[in-house]
């Protein structure tokens, strides 16, 4: 089955500054790939995917790029502000399963002001 | 409604207890999916359904763990003779089909078990 793996498992980065966060999958199938973010005792909310028709997406300060050939797929955020502190999750899933979800183990990213 | 909701929130129980947690995802969603996130993970499949059957439960970790949706709509997570081994938040998520890839997801239940 599918397996996603997701570095790094801490981000600390200084407020204003850029953040990466990368997940392979194994999969080759899979294609569609969100990212969650979830603040302490909340739910998992959807920030951005991608599907693997195309390569990258922006949403504002918020991107996510593809290699499908690779097999990888990260999540950057630009001009990171406190309150992008939170736990991230990467996500790869396929039609043939139902689309149920295989998640990353997370990055906890701490923004520095 | 507005979003997923799920109940209790928090449950508390004592080893060999029965629990139930109930998912009542977003009006018109025909999918569901259950998955369990362990402190410091993240969440992991249990069972999806589509409509009022279980499509997939190869995630539920062994028989004492079984869901029901009998109407296609609110879900119960049914768990016997827990085991602290169980504790975890179990958490909930919807989408509109099974061609639609977007879950949302509760805001899950914190089960303990002592």
């Amino acid at each position: 089955g599918e397996n996603v793996e997701q570095h790094p498992s801490t981000l600390s980065v200084q407020e204003g500054d850029s953040a990466v966060i990368k997940c392979t999958y194994s999969d080759s199938a899979s294609n569609y790939f969100p990212w969650y973010k979830q603040e302490l005792g909340k739910r998992p909310q959807l920030i951005i995917d991608i599907r693997s028709n195309v390569g990258e997406k922006k949403d504002q300060r918020i991107a996510v790029t593809l290699n499908k050939t690779a097999k990888h797929f990260s999540l950057h955020i630009t001009e990171t502000q406190p309150e992008d502190s939170a736990v991230y999750f990467c996500a790869a899933s396929r039609p043939e399963y139902g689309n149920k979800l295989v998640f990353g183990a997370g990055t906890i990213l701490r923004v520095k002001s | 409604g507005a979003g997923v909701s799920q109940t209790p929130s928090n449950k508390v129980t004592e080893k060999g207890k029965y629990v139930e947690l109930r998912c009542d995802p977003i009006s018109g969603h025909t999918a569901l999916y259950w998955y369990r996130q362990s402190l410091g993970q993240g969440p992991e499949f249990l069972i999806y359904f589509q409509g009022t059957g279980a499509a997939d439960d190869s995630g539920l970790p062994n028989d004492r763990f079984f869901a029901v949706r009998p109407e296609g709509s609110v879900s119960t997570l049914k768990i016997q003779r827990t085991e602290r081994g169980d504790s975890a938040v179990y958490l909930c998520a919807s989408s509109q089909g099974p061609l639609e890839n977007i879950q949302y997801f509760g805001a899950g239940t914190r089960l303990s078990v002592l």
